[in-house]
């Protein structure tokens, strides 16, 4: 039962453009939602992260957007960089349990 | 402050055979954690700890063991070591839940032959 998940494995966009990754899930009872950035060779870093009771948080060139209707949050980056380029994972937790992750999106922002 | 560290970085098993992987955190942290990543797909749990002397099983515990008899390290036991078990390992580590940060180690590539 694969409670988040991340419908595109990959993603490729202009420098400069927006980069939009999409997350979908299923437990409403999902409380917390978190994105994490994975390069080759290294462990997953945090991201950003959003509560259930907001739609919107912003952290420079990062905007995670939360529709709790649609069970469905996404990613914003505006510009996006080479140096964006990376595995993105999307996460879920209900309060004091613990992370699901998607299976994640290759971001490659070409020059 | 080192974070989260794995030992070793690399490691080429034969079938049967056993290892522990290390992980030590530094950041005083109660919840650790192990997941392996499989080409292609997300984290999946093996095993987690809420604190020293606690453990409990994830998503993919079979043919794994973990002991939790520090705050500080939590190792991960492979038992008769199979092609399946061929992955990055993960480990992790944060304060508490409900949304905070969680910290992972540079990974383990293990490969089974």
């Amino acid at each position: 039962d694969q409670q988040v998940k991340q419908n595109s494995p990959s993603l490729s966009v202009q420098e400069g453009r927006i980069s939009i990754l999409n997350c979908d899930y299923t437990n409403s009872m999902f409380d917390y939602f978190l994105w994490y950035k994975k390069y080759p060779a290294e462990g997953p870093t945090f991201l950003i992260s959003i509560s259930s009771i907001k739609d919107k948080n912003e952290d420079g060139r990062f905007t995670v957007f939360l529709n709790k209707s649609a069970k469905h949050l996404s990613l914003h980056i505006v510009p996006s960089q080479p140096g964006d380029s990376a595995v993105y994972f999307c996460a879920a937790e209900t309060s004091g349990s613990r992370l699901t992750f998607g299976e994640g999106t290759q971001l490659t922002v070409n020059p | 402050n080192a974070g989260v560290t794995q030992t070793p970085k690399f490691r080429i098993l034969k079938i049967g055979q056993s290892m522990t992987l290390q992980c030590a955190q530094d950041m005083n942290h109660n919840y650790m954690y192990w997941y392996r990543q499989d080409p292609g797909m997300g984290l999946k749990l093996i095993y987690y700890s809420v604190g020293a002397g606690i453990t409990d099983k994830g998503e993919v515990p079979n043919g794994y063991n973990v002991s939790r008899s520090t705050t500080e390290d939590f190792p991960l036991r492979l038992e008769l070591a199979a092609p399946s078990q061929t992955s990055v390992y993960f480990c992790a580590s944060r304060r508490g839940t409900s949304g905070e940060t969680q910290y992972f180690g540079p990974g383990t590539r293990l490969l089974v032959l």
